[in-house]
């Protein structure tokens, strides 16, 4: 079955902390795109990253990083030097199915 | 600017009352969606369409409706709504290779 599993419900972390949201993720197909999405308090949903299943490069954007392992079916996501802006529900998801994980909420303390 | 919108982005109704949530984009895109937001449950899809006239059930379709008649517009019909349809719900257009562009979110609360 396609599941995306993001075990970490809630992470508190103080300003200027890096931390790392986890998503691990089942499927049995062999071409497939994972994903990234952000959720602020002001609800909307926005796209962070793709990435697709032959590319196994880790990825950096400015402070964000994502680190993608085939072997153990993870696709987490690290936050350098987190600020306050950053407190948000972030969403790991796969396209087979278009499976969502359940989400973890980041809060970021000043 | 590249878009999808959806109305009402606030409901409140009572059960039984048939109500619909439009969604509409401007990309052009074939795929469209109906998700819910639960706390702890994350999105779940209700219904999908990859392309005009043509839907399929997700994995929560009971008690909604959709129609696909032309490309732009997706809207997601509650027939007879109760209590457990309370929730936020997302619609999303979807270019070829999965990346989803939501709709701002629907707030529904059925009493």
């Amino acid at each position: 079955a396609q599941k995306v599993t993001q075990a970490q419900t809630e992470i508190s972390v103080v300003e200027k902390e890096d931390v790392t949201l986890d998503c691990v993720y089942e499927t049995r197909d062999t071409t497939y795109y994972l994903f990234w999405y952000k959720q602020p308090p002001s609800g909307e949903l926005v796209f962070l990253i793709r990435r697709n299943s032959f590319d196994e490069q880790n990825e950096i954007s400015g402070r964000y990083s994502w680190n993608f392992q085939k072997s153990t079916s993870s696709f987490n996501f690290t936050i350098t030097a987190s600020q306050v802006v950053d407190s948000a529900v972030y969403f790991c998801a796969l396209t087979s199915d278009m499976r969502f994980g359940a989400g973890t909420r980041l809060t970021v303390k000043p | 600017e590249a878009q999808v919108t959806q109305n009402p982005r606030y409901l409140i109704t009572v059960t039984g009352k048939k109500l619909t949530v439009t969604c509409s984009q401007n990309m052009n895109h074939e795929y469209m969606s109906w998700y819910r937001q639960d706390p702890g449950l994350g999105l779940r899809q209700i219904y999908y369409s990859m392309n005009v006239e043509v839907t399929d059930k997700g994995d929560v379709p009971e008690g909604y409706k959709v129609s696909r008649k032309e490309k732009r517009n997706f809207p997601l019909i509650l027939e007879s709504p109760s209590p457990n349809q309370t929730s936020l719900y997302f619609c999303a257009a979807r270019t070829g290779l999965g990346e989803q562009f939501f709709g701002p979110g629907t707030r529904l609360t059925v009493l």
